[in-house]
């Protein structure tokens, strides 16, 4: 069964840095987003993407976050100047068409010292 | 008020028992709703998307009460396997952004 799939697994970085996390979508996929949860709350959705383009950004996605679409398969998420209380699980998702499933990636665990 | 409200437990449960969770919406122009399953330090994954009419997979129901703007799951049999966090998920029109609840938290005992 096709799966989302997210580089690295985790990320331990210093504050100030910039932080590159990587996604796979599944292949015939069209939408893709990015959530984050911080440990011990809630998932909450960051950004969708689609044709290219920002389809949606939630007040957490400031300017210091941007998202890619670098070639025909990754998407990425960066971070500029990391902050500690950026630090949380990322996961990537996709989904087919719009009002279908999404399919979450494993995650990024980072952690900003 | 938060978007998606759950009791985070955790509910301690027996093999083999029924239990039931519910959450509510605030958003009524909310359009999608789901229950996703997230075992410890993993991603969440679908369990099954809940309709007007009600649905069941399996040892699995789903409740969906528009009016109350209420969501229940009720899991029969309970199995050890079914330890895990249980989050109630909307989405409204559009670009279907997941809004999330806390989740609420299953231990199934032997």
């Amino acid at each position: 069964e096709p799966e989302v799939t997210q580089t690295p697994s985790h990320q331990v970085t210093q504050m100030g840095q910039e932080v590159i996390l990587r996604c796979v979508p599944i292949s015939n996929h069209l939408y893709f987003y990015w959530y984050r949860q911080i440990l011990g709350q809630k998932v909450e959705f960051l950004v969708s993407f689609y044709n290219n383009e920002i389809s949606e950004k939630s007040e957490i996605f400031d300017d210091q976050f941007s998202v890619e679409r670098p070639d025909g398969s990754n998407f990425t998420l960066k971070i500029r100047s990391t902050k500690l209380e950026d630090s949380a699980m990322y996961f990537c998702a996709s989904s087919p068409d719009l009002e279908e499933t999404q399919y979450f990636g494993p995650g990024t665990r980072l952690l900003v010292l | 008020r938060k978007e998606v409200e759950q009791d985070p437990g955790p509910f301690n449960v027996p093999e083999g028992a029924t239990v039931a969770f519910n959450c509510t919406y605030s958003n009524s122009a909310s359009q999608s709703f789901f229950w996703y399953r997230q075992d410890c330090r993993k991603e969440p994954k679908l369990l099954m998307s809940v309709y007007s009419s009600g649905n069941e997979d399996g040892r699995f129901t789903a409740q969906l009460n528009r009016a109350s703007q209420y969501i229940s799951l009720l899991i029969r049999d309970s199995k050890l396997s079914d330890s895990a966090t249980y989050l109630c998920v909307v989405s409204g029109r559009g670009f279907q952004k997941l809004v999330f609840g806390t989740g609420t938290r299953l231990l199934v005992s032997p």
